[in-house]
């Protein structure tokens, strides 16, 4: 089976850009996290869908979005990016929830210039 | 707030001995506690999970133990190996539905 698979790994962006982050889940899984995690902070959860539903949302501001596809697969998308928004990003699948074994991806490592 | 702690950032055992490795909580309302172990350059993976409803749950070399009075659980490995070196995360949520919330990590060497 295969597993969590995010796109691209590593990317590079300027102050005041946007980025879109793409995540496809483990076959058969519907629910859909996404964390960033930074040196001397952890992880820290953003959001997670389930069924196309934003179902909980982290302490982060609204120029961080996401959705969720029929597909189960999920997009992040960062607006107005900001040098604190360099950290690497990661996507986690489970079956039904934040509850389940959640599984992640390689994560992808953004670079704010 | 930060609602789950690890206070020590990093943690050097030898190969074979036992590695304790230590997280407290605030919120009284978390009942699913879980440790995940992550490799440089790979997201983590998930090693075990304990229910509030127990103290203890084993794995083979790992073992989680919950204190629920004390907002404490730690994670042994034993005998320690050096593949085990990586950095693990505990994380904990208050229900079902309701987000993980992660601590800061534990950097574990395993030095032969």
């Amino acid at each position: 089976k295969a597993g969590v698979t995010q796109t691209p790994r590593y990317l590079i962006k300027t102050r005041g850009q946007q980025v879109t982050l793409s995540c496809s889940p483990i076959s058969g899984h519907r629910s859909v996290s996404w964390y960033q995690q930074t040196p001397g902070q952890g992880l820290q959860f953003l959001f997670e869908y389930f069924s196309e539903t934003q179902r909980n949302k982290g302490n982060f501001p609204g120029r961080f979005s996401g959705r969720q596809f029929s597909n189960s697969r999920s997009e992040m998308n960062v607006s107005t990016l900001e040098l604190g928004d360099s950290a690497l990003y990661l996507c986690a699948s489970s079956v039904q929830g934040l509850y389940n074994e959640q599984f992640f991806g390689p994560g992808t490592r953004l670079t704010v210039l | 707030d930060q609602q789950v702690k690890q206070n020590s950032p990093s943690l050097s055992v030898q190969e074979g001995r036992i590695s304790i490795l230590n997280c407290d909580y605030t919120n009284s309302m978390f009942d699913y506690f879980l440790w995940y172990k992550k490799y440089p350059a790979e997201g983590p993976t998930f090693l075990i999970s304990i229910s509030s409803i127990k103290d203890k749950n084993e794995d083979g070399r790992f073992t989680v133990f919950l204190n629920k009075s004390a907002k404490h659980l730690s994670l042994h490995i034993v005998p320690s190996q050096p593949g085990d070196s990586a950095v693990y995360f505990c994380a904990a949520s208050a229900g079902n539905t309701d987000k993980l919330i992660f601590g800061t990590g534990t950097r574990l060497q395993v030095f032969p």
